[in-house]
């Protein structure tokens, strides 16, 4: 399915345990967002990435693992969960830059007990 | 560095009544303007775009927002509510010369039939 897709849509872990959340999109945009929605915050970017193996840090990185070695996917490590990682993670692309729309996934629930 | 700001976090409006959110920006350079809406369990998709062209840009659903370089802004009005506009609301501003969106914190429109 063209698209961006993330997987999957709701996990349950344990504080401590490493956890991968992934995002495929099929547009091969260059650009892609990891974001993290909380209530009162709005969406927080956590890491982006221009291109394939090029990633950056965003507002609130720290506790997160991104890597980009195909341009179609961008997977986000938790390397080891904490119950202030409970949110929802909204995966973006955009096509070659900010004059251009992000295209959201679907969001993962995630919730860390 | 940019920044949004959304006053008010929740709006209600009766069915058939003027819709409208608001939305500021700080920004050092011009900005490209985007407002986007999420419903219930989904991510978030465009409603529309300002990307310095014409000021009063139209968007899906019968909305639309007009950039206003002098008071900052890039309101969101509906002339008039459905029961279907009822979401959660986010502005979004970014810029050429970098890598990110920053988006506000929403605005949850409620509809009263």
């Amino acid at each position: 399915d063209a698209g961006i897709t993330q997987s999957p849509r709701y996990k349950i872990t344990e504080t401590g345990r490493q956890v991968t959340l992934m995002c495929h999109q099929t547009w091969s945009h260059s650009y892609m967002f990891w974001y993290r929605q909380d209530l009162g915050h709005g969406l927080r970017l956590i890491y982006y990435s221009a291109a394939a193996d090029i990633t950056d840090k965003g507002e609130v990185p720290d506790g997160y693992v991104v890597s980009r070695s195909k341009t179609e996917n961008f997977p986000l490590t938790l390397e080891s969960a904490t119950r202030s990682q409970t949110s929802v993670y909204f995966c973006a692309s955009s096509p070659d830059g900010m004059n251009t729309e992000a295209f959201f996934g679907q969001g993962t629930r995630l919730t860390v007990v | 560095a940019q920044s949004v700001t959304q006053l008010g976090s929740h709006v209600s409006v009766s069915e058939g009544a003027l819709v409208l959110l608001r939305c500021n920006y700080s920004s050092s350079v011009p900005p490209y303007l985007f407002w986007y809406v999420q419903y219930p369990n989904q991510g978030l998709q465009l409603l529309l775009k300002y990307t310095s062209a014409a000021t009063l840009v139209k968007g899906i659903n019968g909305f639309e927002a007009e950039f206003k370089k002098s008071e900052t802004s890039f309101h969101l009005t509906k002339p008039s509510a459905h029961m279907s506009d009822a979401a959660e609301y986010f502005c979004a501003v970014s810029v050429n010369t970098g890598n990110q969106f920053y988006f506000g914190t929403g605005t949850s429109l409620t509809v009263i039939p």
